[in-house]
């Protein structure tokens, strides 16, 4: 199947810092990324759609101004959180998944394995 | 009531057991239907995508029934390495993906 990456795997930082998390199609080309949000023994909740050279489609109360998603080239997205609070912690992942990927089913989205972001 | 609602378990069953996770969807033009599997504390990995007329992949089987927006997944002759959470995953073509809750599965030996 494809291959999608997430760098850094893993981040500490201080509140009030930014903190930059970074996804890549590595073997195609990703016209539309999805970043979600895990808290621990919770589901995925998808924070916004990273749309290639047009701004992102962020979900009913995820702040825009917070999160920066930028989406410059087919293959990288990056969430930037912004003066980030402990309350911020979690499993950041992102997926991508190009319709008609030969050998991938229909619509089959491929995660990236995740950056887990702790805020002290 | 959520888009995708899924049994909340955990189910913890023995070694060789067969178990079955049900999962409901609430969009009725919903087109793609997954089931993933997620390990802790790592990414959801693809289990199986789910056909109309249901498929079937080694020890696990798939089956959709659209006009009552039900999906399940059955599991035959468990083993120690399934247990993880599976989550019921539907996809509005062009639209986003939407998460069930995830049902645990824990196999004891």
């Amino acid at each position: 199947g494809a291959v999608v990456s997430q760098h850094p795997s893993r981040v500490i930082c201080k509140s009030g810092t930014s903190v930059k998390i970074e996804c890549r199609s590595l073997d195609f080309q990703a016209t539309t990324m999805f970043w979600y949000r895990q808290f621990p023994k919770q589901s995925l909740m998808l924070m916004a759609t990273s749309n290639e050279g047009s701004k992102a489609t962020y979900e009913q109360g995820v702040e825009k101004d917070k999160f920066l998603i930028n989406h410059a080239s087919l293959t990288l997205s990056t969430l930037t959180v912004t003066s980030a609070h402990p309350e911020d912690s979690s499993f950041y992942i992102c997926s991508a998944g190009p319709p008609g990927l030969a050998g991938g089913s229909y619509n089959e989205q491929f995660f990236g394995p995740g950056t887990r972001l702790t805020v002290l | 009531r959520k888009e995708v609602e899924q049994d909340p378990g955990p189910f913890n069953v023995p070694e060789g057991a067969t178990v079955a996770f049900n999962c409901t969807y609430s969009n009725s033009a919903s087109q793609s239907f997954f089931w993933y599997r997620q390990d802790c504390r790592k990414e959801p990995k693809l289990l199986m995508s789910v056909y109309s007329s249901g498929n079937e992949d080694g020890r696990f089987t798939a089956q959709l029934n659209r006009a009552s927006q039900y999906i399940s997944l059955l599991i035959r002759d468990s083993k120690l390495s399934d247990s993880a959470t599976y989550l019921c995953v539907v996809n509005v073509y062009g639209q986003n993906f939407v998460f069930g809750p995830g049902t645990r599965l824990s196999v004891l030996p």
